[in-house]
């Protein structure tokens, strides 16, 4: 079982704010990443460090942290955006990469 | 352009081997460390192994450790994951990602397709 912990499953209405989180203790440590996966599909980074986009995501997505739970914002959600969401860290060992259970989100 | 190919899923029953392969292009594969990443069916992501440049580290799960084994060439710009004593449970698509790591960061940030994996009878 993961050591990240997200909620399963999150609504926004088309064009509303939703925040997705991600709990764990190796968060007080170190950074999340954030990742879109649409079905079929491989995983796109999205967010990662403090609150980086890579190139070619959408200034709509940011990042934020706080003690232990990362946060992954959607601003003006689309119907694009509809996909499952997963968190990424270091576990508390730091040598040992973890993800979060996902949370799909639905643009409703 | 970066590309990750994986290479080297199938069939195979239970107690079995496979060799997984990952051919790298577009960067200079030997300055960075390389991850496997698997999905089950339906299932979430999972971190499978870290190989670090040189190949001199190696990280693993948990529930592969002394049955998966990675490696690369750096010479063939290739990544590899010898899997054996497989399992249902490690049915899954087996994704090949570039890992980006330093004191204030830790993220994949370029995946292959993913190469599926079946174990069963």
């Amino acid at each position: 079982s993961s050591e990240l912990t997200q909620d399963p499953a999150v609504s926004v209405a088309l064009g509303q704010t939703v925040r997705i989180t991600c709990q764990g203790d190796s968060l007080r440590s170190y950074y999340a990443s954030w990742y879109q996966q649409k079905p079929g599909q491989a995983p796109v980074l999205v967010i990662y460090g403090k609150n980086n986009r890579p190139s070619g995501i959408p200034d709509r997505f940011s990042g934020s942290s706080s003690g232990n739970t990362a946060s992954l914002t959607i601003t003006g959600a689309q119907a694009e955006d509809e996909a499952d969401y997963y968190c990424n860290s270091r576990d508390s060992s730091g040598n040992h990469l973890e993800f979060g259970g996902g949370t799909k989100l639905t643009v409703l | 352009e970066v590309q990750l190919v994986e290479s080297g899923g199938g069939l195979v029953q239970p107690g079995g081997s496979l060799r997984l392969s990952c051919a790298a292009s577009g960067f200079t594969f030997s300055s960075y460390w390389m991850s496997w990443v698997r999905q089950a069916p339906g299932k979430g992501l999972e971190w499978v192994a870290n190989i670090k440049q040189d190949g001199s580290e190696k990280y693993y799960v948990d529930s592969v450790k002394g049955r998966f084994t990675i490696s690369r060439d750096n010479a063939k710009n290739s990544l590899y994951l010898q899997m054996n004593s497989l399992r249902a449970e490690d049915t899954a698509v087996y994704y090949c990602a570039r890992w980006l790591e330093g004191y204030d960061k830790s993220l994949f940030d370029y995946w292959g397709q993913g190469t599926l994996v079946t174990v069963s009878s």
